[in-house]
């Protein structure tokens, strides 16, 4: 699965947009970009995944660049319980079920 | 609601003894689960792929013996730390996919504290 690179840490006011990038700049054509999240000392939440169009749930939108290589999250209007460390992992669907999680971006929502 | 749960959810064991813990996946059966493990500060790291029906499969350096899997039925598979140490202190976090293998659901977590 190809490598994902993500800023250690953002901030974001309280209503406001965040946008979280993701760098995945050696994604082949099979793989696709999810995001998950980890509230502290929870078990990680799915959030949404996509493949090549931009996607939006009732959580988030998902943002993912013409040439695959890099993607945003967006969490339209981010709350305080929205912080937390969020994980953007690129898989070929179908392959292992299993998620590889890298460092991610810790997200704090600031009041 | 949750849809995996994982019992205990915190656990507290002396060295040289050995803990069970529980992933339940609680409407829906999953032919595969999956055990992490993180540390303070750190990412989850995953150990194994536990199959029904059939062994489990570790990642590499995750010692076999040391840390038991058996997925007993459509619905529970469970995690033994044998024979705990301190250094085996962490929360162990389990996954399962549902209805496909676009998104899993995880338990809670347990947080396993040797003393």
């Amino acid at each position: 699965d190809a490598k994902t690179t993500q800023p250690p840490s953002m901030d974001c006011a309280e209503g406001r947009a965040a946008n979280l990038p993701c760098n995945h700049s050696t994604i082949s054509g099979n793989e696709y970009v999810y995001w998950y999240r980890q509230i502290h000392s929870q078990g990680p939440q799915y959030i949404i995944h996509g493949l090549k169009n931009n996607e939006t749930n009732e959580m988030a939108s998902l943002i993912i660049t013409e040439d695959r290589k890099s993607s945003t999250l967006i969490l339209p209007h981010a709350t305080l319980r929205d912080t937390a460390v969020y994980y953007c992992i690129v898989r070929v669907q179908g392959g292992s079920e299993k998620l590889v999680f890298g460092k991610g971006t810790k997200l704090t929502v600031n009041p | 609601g949750a849809v995996v749960s994982q019992h205990p959810s915190r656990v507290i064991c002396k060295s040289g003894t050995s803990v069970k813990i529980e992933c339940r996946s609680l409407d829906f059966q999953a032919t595969t689960m999956f055990w992490y493990r993180q540390f303070p500060k750190q990412s989850l790291m995953l150990m194994a792929t536990s199959n029904e029906g059939s062994k489990a499969t570790y990642e590499q350096g995750v010692e076999k013996d040391k840390f038991l899997i058996n997925h007993a039925s459509l619905t529970l598979s469970t995690l033994t730390v044998t024979s705990a140490h301190p250094e085996d202190s962490s929360f162990y976090i389990c996954s399962a996919p549902r209805y496909s293998a676009y998104e899993q659901y995880f338990g809670p977590g347990t947080r396993l504290t040797v003393t």
